[in-house]
């Protein structure tokens, strides 16, 4: 079974600041899919950004990009410029690329933007 | 707005009680998935169907089914409600055909309180 590993429970970042979320995540398969979703305080799970595990490319969106290490198996996410709407809980999760396509989901990290 | 929809928003029930949540995917997705957020669990998969099929399924209790209908929407049934069992439902949909692993878009969730 897969797992996810959200490391930070908490962290904050100073309003236009760049801050850094982890996961790593164990798998003994080749093909899977990685993503981010954001919860803010009106519980809705939000899509930040996808990766698919055969692409070499980091995915980015706009402020927001992941820095994809397979070999390690880590899936790091990266806020630029942080804004107050970015107060958050992030979640990293897993799907498998074959078979059923659950989401497994990390613990999450509360982010807070400090203005 | 994700386009799916769930409701009631909120529902509160006492213990030994059945509930039915319900869920319409976005136009032109054909599976739905349902997960529980609770504070203990996190965020768990609990089952998906796919164009009116049961495709998978997580940590489901037994207490607990799932149907989808003709018309795509889908209802989630929990029975003998016990106090645990309190959490925040939701619905996610994607278009996933079985041989490609789409993004799944998260509903508003329907909180359930069990007293």
């Amino acid at each position: 079974a897969q797992t996810v590993t959200q490391s930070q429970p908490e962290m904050s970042v100073q309003e236009a600041e760049t801050v850094t979320l982890s996961c790593t995540y164990d798998t003994s398969e080749s093909n899977y899919y990685l993503f981010w979703y954001k919860q803010p305080p009106s519980r809705q799970m939000i899509l930040v950004i996808r990766q698919e595990a055969y692409k070499q490319q980091n995915a980015t969106e706009n402020r927001f990009s992941v820095n994809f290490q397979k070999a390690a198996k880590s899936f790091s996410l990266k806020i630029s410029d942080s804004q107050l709407g970015d107060t958050a809980m992030y979640f990293c999760a897993f799907m498998s690329g074959a078979g059923s396509y659950q989401l497994t989901f990390g613990k999450g990290t509360k982010l807070s933007v400090i203005p | 707005d994700s386009g799916v929809t769930q409701t009631p928003k909120h529902l509160i029930t006492a213990t030994g009680q059945r509930v039915t949540l319900r869920c319409s995917p976005r136009s032109g997705d054909l599976s739905v998935y349902w997960y529980q957020q609770s504070l203990d669990q996190g965020l768990q998969f609990l089952i998906q169907y796919y164009n009116g099929e049961e495709r998978a399924k997580g940590n489901i209790l037994e207490r607990f089914s799932a149907q989808q209908f003709p018309d795509l929407h889908s209802e989630l049934n929990l029975s003998s409600l016990e106090l645990g069992d309190s959490a925040l439902y939701f619905c996610a949909s994607s278009v996933t055909s079985g041989r490609v692993a789409d993004t799944q878009y998260f509903g508003p969730g329907t909180r359930l309180t069990v007293l």
